[in-house]
């Protein structure tokens, strides 16, 4: 799977759109980007996902890039239980038994801030 | 709306105790999955399980066993549990085996504590 790289941190302030960006500048044509958020001591839950159109659902928007080397997930009215780590993840085929486990990078820290 | 459920948030054991953690999930999905989750050290698979019965090991399988009987249902245990397994344990399913297109629902986690 390509890697992805996520700034460490960012702010918010609360009703504004939170806009987390993440390179994945060797993702291959058959990769998906993935995007997961884990709130403080609580399980991942999954946000959304894209292989190459913008996708929106109840939660968020995807915007992927036209060369698809980077993307941007958009909250659109954050509030203060936005705050979390939010994990970008570009996942393919992989050989084996390794194209079925997750692994997360150190994400990007979102703080909402009232 | 995808439910996974595990047994516990909070757990609390001795050194050399068994333990189960169970995991339940409501949607049908085939493939479920035990990871746990330490600082610095990210997600690591412990096992996967892609239809009843079946398992296959994840990068750190040692010390730990799995049960599958049901499809709902997935169990991990530690059959003699050690101070370095306490961890973060999340459990997840998917509907599709791997792939790209696969997406893991997780559990809120269980804290486990060896003392």
């Amino acid at each position: 799977d390509a890697k992805t790289t996520q700034p460490p941190s960012m702010d918010c302030a609360e009703g504004r759109a939170a806009n987390l960006p993440c390179n994945h500048s060797t993702i291959s044509g058959n990769e998906y980007v993935y995007w997961y958020r884990q709130i403080h001591s609580q399980g991942p839950q999954y946000i959304i996902h894209g292989l190459k159109n913008n996708e929106t659902n109840e939660m968020a928007s995807l915007i992927i890039t036209e060369d698809r080397k980077s993307s941007t997930l958009i909250l659109p009215h954050a509030t203060l239980r936005d705050t979390a780590v939010y994990y970008c993840i570009v996942r393919g085929q992989g050989s084996g038994g390794s194209n079925y486990k997750l692994t997360f990078g150190k994400g990007t820290l979102l703080t909402v801030n009232p | 709306d995808v439910k996974v459920t595990q047994s516990s948030r909070y757990l609390v054991k001795r050194t050399g105790e068994k333990v189960f953690l169970e995991c339940v999930q409501d949607m049908d999905h085939e493939n479920m999955f035990w990871y746990r989750q330490d600082p610095g050290l990210g997600l690591r698979l412990i096992y996967f399980s892609y239809d009843v019965k079946m398992k296959e090991k994840g990068d750190i399988p040692e010390g730990y066993s799995v049960s599958r009987e049901k499809k709902e249902r997935f169990s991990l245990i530690l059959e003699s549990a050690s101070t370095n397994q306490t961890s973060m344990y999340l459990c997840a399913s998917s509907l599709f085996t791997g792939g790209p297109r696969d997406t893991q629902y997780f559990g809120p986690g269980t804290r486990l504590t060896v003392l």
